[in-house]
């Protein structure tokens, strides 16, 4: 099984709400990520999760709060957004943290369609 | 400062025929390489990968090529099927360069719109 969940599908909301956006992957592995994809970009990094800590923070703003509960399961805490921030919110995984060996790929769940008014 | 580039944003291919994807890339820690394809409303699904002491790799249809020298990396799809229209994307890690800047990072080409026409 090489699948990483993502829910909701799509998140509409305003810019004062507090959403929260949900990924689950059960593979074993040991590191999640978190990018976002704007229309007709690739996809940009925003936080790197191993072994259910922070190892990396791209700058990303603090309306942002990632958060690792546990190894399978990764979350995305959405509070005070900008209609900026609306875009495509891709998680993925892998074995390890991407640059160990046998780490050969990450896999990429269906991603969650923000659409913030 | 982009590290990774795909030059063309899209590629006509007929069905059958060759479809080459192109990529470069600047940062020269770069070690790995990987290209995946992704549909509209979907995540990118993983398709090959090429470390830097390769300079082939071979998949069923799908074979990835490695210059290390011009620092660039091509896509060969043969033959091309309809199925296959989407979006390339190529990717570069530095998997050597441990606690570097790059570590533990993917970084991602533009992408190119591949259309295969019946």
């Amino acid at each position: 099984d090489t699948e990483v969940t993502q829910t909701p599908k799509h998140l509409v909301m305003g810019m004062t709400n507090k959403k929260s956006l949900k990924c689950e992957q059960h593979m074993g592995h040991r590191a999640m990520y978190w990018y976002k994809q704007k229309a007709k970009k690739p996809p940009e990094l925003m936080f790197v999760y191993s072994y259910e800590k922070l190892s990396i923070n791209e700058s990303v703003p603090s309306r942002f709060s990632p958060e690792c509960p546990n190894s399978s399961l990764l979350n995305l805490h959405l509070h005070a957004l900008q209609p900026e921030d609306s875009a495509l919110y891709l998680c993925a995984s892998s074995q390890e943290l991407f640059g160990t060996a046998y780490t050969d790929t990450q896999y990429f769940g269906p991603g969650t369609r923000l659409t913030v008014l | 400062d982009q590290q990774v580039k795909q030059n063309s944003p899209s590629l006509s291919v007929q069905e059958g025929r060759i479809s080459i994807l192109n990529c470069d890339y600047t940062n020269s820690m770069f070690d790995y390489f990987l290209w995946y394809k992704k549909y509209p409303a979907e995540g990118p699904t993983f398709l090959i990968s090429i470390s830097s002491i390769k300079d082939k790799n071979e998949d069923g249809r799908f074979t990835v090529f490695l210059n290390k020298s011009a620092k660039h990396l091509s896509l060969h799809i043969v033959p091309s099927q309809p199925g296959d229209s989407a979006v390339y994307f190529c990717a570069a890690s530095a998997r050597g360069e441990a606690g570097g800047t790059s570590y533990g990072k993917l970084t991602f080409g533009q992408g190119t719109i591949l259309t295969v026409h019946p």
